[in-house]
């Protein structure tokens, strides 16, 4: 079974709202997650590095006041788009980064994103 | 900054047929791990074969297998006996050995299997 999870798998907000997505690593401690964004057919892109409680390390050119990352516990990590708008809309994906298996990254099941 | 670089788009094969996805990355690291993981239209990552740098011998997993070319900085991935559930994007990954290092994706390789 999968031992990241991810939630919504599916949402759709107005866009000016504001949307949380969760990252949670069901039976390790993750002490990095990843954020990123995918466009169809195309690569992952890393929005940004979360280390649990410090501040999220964000790509350059990813807004940190729009794409709000929170890395509370060794098991979850949130991403909130404020404010979002039609070009928010895409396909999320979390990773959780943990010493067993060899320094493994396990990956979520994804979160599509819609902003109408 | 490393690169990872995946210079096929799209490639087909025949069912039970073998095909070759190519990368190739850059890096002045001396140890790493290079990756390919499997999307399919669920878009759930998968991964297929990891490949710690310091080892000689190329990875195996049942069907699939690299030809790892440590001085030529090329990591391809083989498929053999391509089944239609091999369909999916796959992507080519690089990642520093350091704990907590992030994964960097080449652009991936779109790979359709005909009947």
């Amino acid at each position: 079974g999968a031992v990241v999870s991810q939630h919504p798998s599916r949402v759709i907000c107005k866009s000016g709202t504001s949307v949380k997505i969760e990252c949670r690593s069901l039976d390790f401690q993750a002490t990095t997650m990843f954020w990123y964004r995918q466009f169809p057919k195309q690569s992952l892109m890393l929005m940004a590095t979360s280390n649990e409680g410090s501040k999220a390390t964000y790509e350059q050119g990813v807004e940190k006041d729009k794409f709000l990352i929170n890395h509370a516990s060794l098991t979850l990590s949130t991403l909130t788009v404020t404010s979002a708008h039609p070009e928010d809309s895409s396909f999320y994906i979390c990773s959780a980064s943990t010493f067993r298996a060899g320094n493994t990254i396990y990956f979520g099941e994804g979160s599509w994103l819609t902003v109408v | 900054a490393q690169t990872v670089t995946q210079s096929q788009p799209e490639m087909s094969v025949q069912e039970a047929e073998t095909v070759t996805l190519s990368c190739t990355y850059d890096t002045s690291e001396s140890d790493y791990y290079l990756f390919w993981y499997k999307q399919p239209p669920s878009r759930q990552m998968i991964l297929v074969i990891r490949q710690e740098a310091y080892k000689q011998q190329n990875a195996t997993e049942n069907r699939f297998s690299v030809n790892f070319q440590k001085a030529a900085k090329s990591f391809s991935l083989k498929i053999s006996d391509s089944q239609l559930g091999d369909a999916a994007m796959y992507f080519c990954a690089y990642r520093r050995m350091e704990y907590g290092n992030k994964l960097v994706f080449g652009a991936g390789t779109i790979l359709r299997v005909k009947s």
